[in-house]
């Protein structure tokens, strides 16, 4: 049973150009949750999905970023006309849902490492 | 809202001495508690989890955490410490809205 996986694990894109970011959560679990992390300042959440909805997308940036997981295929994390601010570690966490996070809490991928010259 | 505020984002101890990580918290409600471990260049890993049960929980490679409501902490320790518990570790809480919430995160730096 793999775990949450996520690619590619590197990217690298200059500065205009757009990054998409896969995660395909863990077997049977259908809530995905994706997280920035920047150095020094831990991670900090950006959006949750389940399947073909967002609960809840408070820590999506306005513009150029948004978020899809579709009914079949993994969840994608995309960034339009990427800038070097947008630089940084993107993890993806999946659960069974809320009964089942906050007992076994998330299982975490490897993340995308992006970096925007 | 909850919260979870890390003391301290490097700590260093010698190999063998105990290691001491802090973390407080800050829920209107009892929390969910969790410690993750991240080594370089990798996901996070659950450590260990408060969920009521019982205040001291017991986690993996040796580690443990107490909660202790009067004082609003969940610090994670080791009793001995080894060079492989070299990584950054993050407390967190789970909110109401089913969202986990991560401290800035300590690094743990272990002297030979």
């Amino acid at each position: 049973n793999a775990g949450v996986m996520q690619n590619p694990r590197h990217l690298v894109r200059r500065r205009g150009q757009e990054a998409r970011l896969r995660c395909s959560p863990m077997k049977g679990h259908s809530h995905v949750y994706w997280y920035r992390q920047l150095p020094e300042e831990g991670l900090k959440f950006m959006v949750y999905l389940q399947k073909e909805n967002i609960i809840d997308e408070s820590g999506m940036p306005k513009e150029r970023f948004s978020a899809e997981f579709p009914k079949e295929g993994p969840s994608i994390l995309r960034i339009q006309q990427v800038v070097r601010g947008d630089s940084a570690a993107y993890f993806c966490a999946s659960s069974l849902g809320p009964r089942d996070s906050h007992i076994r809490g998330y299982t975490f991928g490897s993340g995308t490492r992006l970096t925007v010259v | 809202a909850q919260s979870v505020t890390q003391l301290g984002s490097h700590v260093s101890v010698s190999e063998g001495a105990l290691v001491l990580l802090r973390c407080n918290y800050s829920s209107s409600v009892p929390p969910y508690l969790f410690w993750y471990v991240q080594y370089p260049n990798q996901g996070l890993q659950l450590l260990l989890k408060y969920t009521s049960a019982a205040t001291l929980v017991k986690g993996i490679n040796g580690f443990e955490a107490e909660f202790k409501k009067s004082e609003t902490s969940f610090h994670l320790t080791k009793p001995s410490a080894h060079m492989s518990d070299a990584a950054e570790y993050f407390c967190a809480v789970r909110n109401r809205d089913d969202k986990i919430i991560f401290g800035k995160g300590t690094r743990l730096h272990i002297l030979p």
